[in-house]
């Protein structure tokens, strides 16, 4: 299992609702990064995790909420988001061995917020 | 200043063209990704280079760690290949990768 999988592919949500975006590997990759991609720029990155603890929180508002239940799982939830937090949310996962570094992304979640 | 910069930022190609991207950079890296990404899709990993030239298919990449450069080039470029190229780089220490802006392809028949 070479990939890593992202559910749902697409979501809509109101401002007050809580909903939950849920990334899965199976590759052992002990980094797990989330992303988020507006229309026509490079990914901007959010968290970044490191052998299950957060390692990296680029100054997300707390609306966002990162949690890595174990090594193949990464969720983001997500409470009271804004329109502009309307995006492409793309998990990737990172391994690094002696013959080189692979790097792996989810086909995203595609997030419009009302 | 962007730790990555790509050129060009648009390109446009005839079916069967030769095309390259270029990608510069300014910090140490331990390995640099080229990355393709079609519209609306997740992104793919073409490319991990750490030193010289990869191929694959129609696809080349090369880096020059001195010079802190990195090109990848596309033999006989078709529709297909129209996609967003992005390069990234790892540092030599922490998770952390940069990102180019991205370069717009588009293969015309």
């Amino acid at each position: 299992d070479t990939e890593v999988t992202q559910t749902p592919k697409h979501l809509v949500m109101g401002m007050t609702n809580k909903k939950s975006l849920k990334c899965e590997q199976h590759m052992g990759h002990r980094a797990m990064y989330w992303y988020k991609q507006k229309a026509k720029k490079p990914p901007e990155l959010m968290f970044v995790y490191s052998y299950e603890k957060l390692s990296i929180n680029e100054s997300v508002p707390s609306r966002f909420s990162p949690e890595c239940p174990n090594s193949s799982l990464l969720n983001l939830h997500l409470h009271a988001l804004q329109p502009e937090d309307s995006a492409l949310y793309l998990c990737a996962s990172r391994d690094r061995g002696l013959r080189g570094e692979k790097l792996f992304f989810g086909s995203g979640t595609q997030l419009s917020v009302l | 200043k962007n730790e990555v910069e790509q050129s060009p930022q648009n390109l446009t190609a005839q079916e069967g063209e030769f095309i390259t991207i270029n990608c510069s950079y300014s910090v140490g890296i331990s390995a640099l990704h080229w990355l393709q990404q079609h519209p609306g899709g997740g992104i793919v990993s073409l490319f991990m280079l750490s030193s010289g030239k990869k191929k694959h298919g129609r696809l080349i990449a090369t880096i020059n760690i001195q010079e802190k450069h990195s090109s990848l080039h596309i033999t006989a470029s078709h529709p297909r290949d129209s996609a967003v190229y992005i390069c990234a780089v790892s540092k030599n220490t922490g998770n952390q990768f940069y990102f180019g802006t991205g370069t717009s392809l588009t293969v015309i028949p």
